[in-house]
């Protein structure tokens, strides 16, 4: 099962750039970073996924180096709203038959401030 | 409109009282999971589903008991609930369960309290 390792709270002013970077050192080969964004009393609800290099969606961008060791979820511009735990998962492939674990531990704790 | 529905929303019960927490998903997803939520320890996954009648246990599977007869629903069962129980409980779904995490989608919440 590939471990994770993500810092545990952040605070960034409204408008800024939000990094969050996520260890991975032993990702298998077959494995995707996968990140979620979760609020209070709510479900976590799925923001980006990639593989290599760098994937955009209209929510955040995820830059992967090439050694896969770790990865970058940037936030542009964060609002208020953007306050909530960022969790950073990767996909356990090594399970047999290819069954799907999945470890969220405890995330990132977002704080935007005004 | 597609979605995870759990119930109750919220459960108070006492402890050795048998309860089942139900999950149901409406887009026809073969894999569910149950996760549950404590302040410091994350997310971590109780069970979890390939398919009907194909079930295995997560990291914390102690004191729970799950069932998939039909495709759509996910009950959780606690047969002797414990005050370290207490929780807050999410179902999951997701289309398949590749060999990559995919993206799940993740029902309200149920929180539970054990007295």
């Amino acid at each position: 099962l590939a471990k994770t390792t993500q810092p545990i709270s952040m605070d960034s002013y409204e408008g800024q750039e939000v990094n969050i970077t996520c260890s991975h050192n032993n990702i298998a080969t077959n494995d995707y970073i996968t990140w979620y964004q979760q609020f209070p009393s709510q479900g976590p609800r799925f923001i980006i996924q990639g593989y290599k290099t760098k994937v955009t969606n209209e929510v955040a961008s995820l830059f992967i180096p090439a050694d896969r060791k770790s990865s970058t979820l940037s936030l542009p511009r964060v609002s208020l709203s953007d306050t909530a735990v960022y969790y950073c998962l990767v996909g356990d492939s090594r399970n047999s038959g290819g069954y799907q674990k999945v470890t969220f531990g405890i995330g990132t704790k977002l704080q935007v401030i005004p | 409109e597609a979605q995870v529905t759990q119930n109750p929303r919220y459960l108070i019960t006492v402890t050795g009282k048998k309860l089942t927490v139900t999950c149901s998903q409406n887009m026809n997803h073969e894999y569910m999971s149950w996760y549950r939520q404590d302040p410091g320890l994350g997310l971590r996954q109780i069970y979890y589903s390939m398919n009907v009648e194909v079930t295995d246990k997560g990291d914390v599977p102690e004191g729970y008991k799950v069932s998939r007869k039909e495709k759509r629903n996910f009950p959780l069962i606690l047969e002797s609930p414990s005050p370290n129980q207490t929780s807050l409980y999410f179902c999951a779904s997701s289309l398949f369960p590749s060999q990559v995490a995919n993206e799940q989608f993740f029902g309200p919440g149920t929180r539970l309290t054990v007295l």
